[in-house]
């Protein structure tokens, strides 16, 4: 069954850096598009990022642009999302999320990322 | 992009039928046929429940409706379950690969 399983998320001070991966399974990862979610505590989902299934297109929301990268290695079935320059409003839990038919048909179970000093 | 609007909560008691509506800015979800509906119950990750403003994915009770009217989606639960207490958000993927999500409904089954 498809499985997405992030990891990486951690306590960050504003102003660093976190990588997080999305390991990918269950499903021919080079296939599909793929996309980064967020959720704030208590708030709604905010759209970060996607890339297409062979890295030939990427594009971000305004609120990450500049400040965040997508990219993947399809040898290896991983999604990853480097995030720099981090403030306190993107303390979030992260999603990895599959892309299909202009949905996100499967999710991974998130990755929280606390970024405070 | 523009947003979606939902209303922020809703009720109904179990057996009942419910409507969740999602609301474009300017006449964007009358364009788009890739209205999606998500699932959320507390402490878990969405589950998407509606693709394609109609189409459920396998597995998804019938008990769950898309529509859209308009520049209004809409998602009817019908026979409400008290498993169906939860979160719900509506999204709209755009013709440059993005999605806008909108702001989320509770539903309280009482």
């Amino acid at each position: 069954q498809v499985q997405l399983v992030e990891s990486g998320g951690d306590l960050v001070k504003p102003g660093g850096s976190l990588r997080l991966s999305c390991a990918a399974s269950g499903f021919t990862f080079r296939d599909y598009y793929m996309s980064w979610v967020r959720q704030a505590p208590g708030k709604g989902l905010e759209w970060l990022s996607y890339i297409s299934s062979a890295s030939h297109y990427t594009n971000y929301a305004d609120s990450v642009k500049g400040r965040f990268t997508i990219s993947r290695d399809n040898a290896w079935n991983t999604l990853y999302l480097q995030m720099n320059s981090l403030t306190a409003e993107d303390t979030a839990v992260y999603y990895c999320v599959r892309e299909y038919y202009g949905s996100g048909d499967h999710w991974g179970q998130g990755a929280l990322v606390t970024v405070s000093s | 992009q523009s947003a979606l609007t939902q209303p922020p909560s809703v009720s109904g008691s179990p057996g009942q039928s419910v409507t969740i509506s999602c609301t474009g800015v300017s006449s964007d979800i009358a364009y788009y046929n890739r209205i999606s509906w998500y699932q959320q119950p507390p402490g878990t990750a969405p589950k998407l429940i509606i693709r394609e403003v109609t189409t459920r994915p396998s597995g998804v009770p019938d008990r769950f409706t898309g529509s859209k009217s308009g520049n209004t989606a809409s998602l009817t639960i019908s026979g409400l379950q008290a498993e169906d207490e939860a979160d719900y958000y509506c999204s709209m993927y755009t013709t440059i690969n993005t999605w806008v999500f909108g702001g989320g409904t509770k539903l309280t089954v009482l």
